[in-house]
């Protein structure tokens, strides 16, 4: 059973819009949920991340919200930029105070010049 | 920066090899991971470790073993390569007071044949 989810495979944005990518989730005690992004031919970095505790956590031209009724994570990016294009994973600790992650499958986002 | 090393970006074996993977970081973090990233499936832990010659499981374990003699180098073993092995393996490290922030290195492109 899939514990974080990201349901859509891929998405294009024209350059300058906003990109919302989306992350569901199943289990209610997660403390805290990640974002990372990964270029082809290179590892993930870490991009920002949100406590369970708060509903919205902003860096730069990322922000990340959370709706923990929904079980519903989403990741905004405003204006996108081409050098956004990239695969963009969100995470979860398996448990509390665990090193174990349970990582989404990816969105793959594409911005058009 | 942090820099998480690994040894090979691309390996080509025979089923029933041992492979090794190698991976070296050099900020001195505790804690050091092996994933494994699938198509459709995201990333998936297959390993960690928190200290030397300390290790344990990840979600995915079987057919891989895993060694910690040094902080700074982790290796993947795979003890009989199969067909279904072939992956991306990616190795990541992180620190005690920031352990959600992963650090992974360019990842290794295996094929087993």
């Amino acid at each position: 059973d899939q514990q974080v989810k990201q349901n859509s495979p891929s998405l294009s944005v024209q350059e300058g819009r906003i990109s919302i990518l989306n992350c569901d989730y199943t289990n209610s005690m997660f403390d805290y949920f990640l974002w990372y992004k990964k270029y082809p031919a290179e590892g993930p970095t870490f991009l920002i991340s949100i406590s369970s505790i708060k509903d919205k956590n902003e860096d730069g031209r990322f922000t990340v919200f959370l709706n923990k009724s929904a079980k519903h994570l989403s990741l905004h990016i405003v204006p996108s930029q081409p050098g956004d294009s990239a695969v963009y994973f969100c995470a979860a600790p398996a448990t509390s105070g665990t090193y174990k992650y349970i990582f989404g499958t990816g969105t793959r986002l594409k911005v058009l010049a | 920066d942090v820099k998480v090393t690994q040894s090979s970006r691309y390996l080509v074996k025979r089923t029933g090899e041992k492979v090794f993977l190698e991976c070296v970081q050099d900020m001195d973090h505790e804690n050091m991971f092996w994933y494994r990233q699938d198509p459709g499936l995201g990333l998936r832990l297959i390993y960690f470790s928190y200290d030397v010659k300390m290790k344990e499981k990840g979600d995915i374990p079987e057919g891989y073993s895993v060694s910690r003699e040094k902080k700074e180098r982790f290796s993947l073993i795979l003890e009989s390569a199969s067909t279904n092995q072939t992956s991306m393996y990616l190795c990541a490290s992180s620190f005690g007071d920031e352990e959600e922030k992963l650090f992974f290195g360019s990842g290794t492109q295996l094929s087993v044949l």
